[in-house]
């Protein structure tokens, strides 16, 4: 299956600090979602995207759908520990069958 | 109820052991879903069910047998798996195949001995 390139891998920041992570593929999509999965738990997803240069905001956090279609950001403002986690893209388009595929994932760590 | 559930939450199998992984949904979704998903790496997509039937089986090794007994539920029968198989399982659906939100379960965390 199709894997999608995420960075950075790992992000160790201070809390109050803003993060920034993109998810970027050789193939165009249709529909990026962003999910954070917590240790042993399923992905919850945090925000869904599905038109290119749209920009959804989810309390503190902000995504964008890139122009080319090919890429997508996730913008995280004033970082609580509870930001803790795993945070995946995920894409689908007719490159992928139709299927989301996953991002390699951005590891965040919140340093109170 | 807009929860995928999924049971058991741990899982401890011997490699000849026969075990079943189970999903429930009660959203009206069409399609079902089941990911491996390795230690710090991302879900990998393993089977989709479209209407109860098998639409996609992404090469994966027949010790896994998935099966859809009606709309709402979605198995995964396990025998003779290898340790390397240890991961957490993920189940997710959504309203059909191709449709543009995954709704995932807690996963069930396998352990093969």
């Amino acid at each position: 299956g199709q894997q999608l390139n995420q960075s950075p891998q790992s992000m160790f920041i201070q809390e109050g600090e803003d993060v920034s992570m993109n998810c970027t593929s050789s193939s165009i999509f249709n529909t990026w979602l962003w999910y954070k999965q917590d240790p042993g738990e399923g992905p919850v997803l945090l925000i869904a995207l599905y038109k290119a240069g749209e920009l959804t905001s989810n309390g503190r956090l902000t995504a964008q759908f890139g122009i080319t279609r090919k890429d997508s950001f996730l913008n995280i403002s004033a970082s609580i520990p509870s930001d803790v986690g795993i945070y995946f893209c995920a894409g689908q388009g007719l490159a992928s069958g139709n299927q989301f595929y996953f991002g390699t994932g951005t590891s965040l760590t919140v340093i109170p | 109820d807009t929860e995928v559930t999924q049971t058991p939450k741990h899982l401890v199998m011997g490699m000849t052991n026969k075990k079943s992984l189970k999903c429930e949904q009660h959203m009206g979704h069409r399609a079902m879903y089941w990911y491996k998903q390795k230690a710090k790496k991302p879900p990998e997509l393993m089977f989709v069910y479209s209407y109860e039937k098998l639409s996609i089986n992404e090469s994966v090794p027949s010790r896994f047998s998935p099966e859809c007994p009606n709309s709402s539920l979605l198995n995964l029968h396990l025998h003779a798996l290898q340790p390397e198989d240890s991961a957490l399982y993920l189940c997710a659906s959504s309203h059909r195949i191709g449709a543009n939100v995954l709704t995932f379960g807690a996963g069930s965390r396998l352990t093969v001995l």
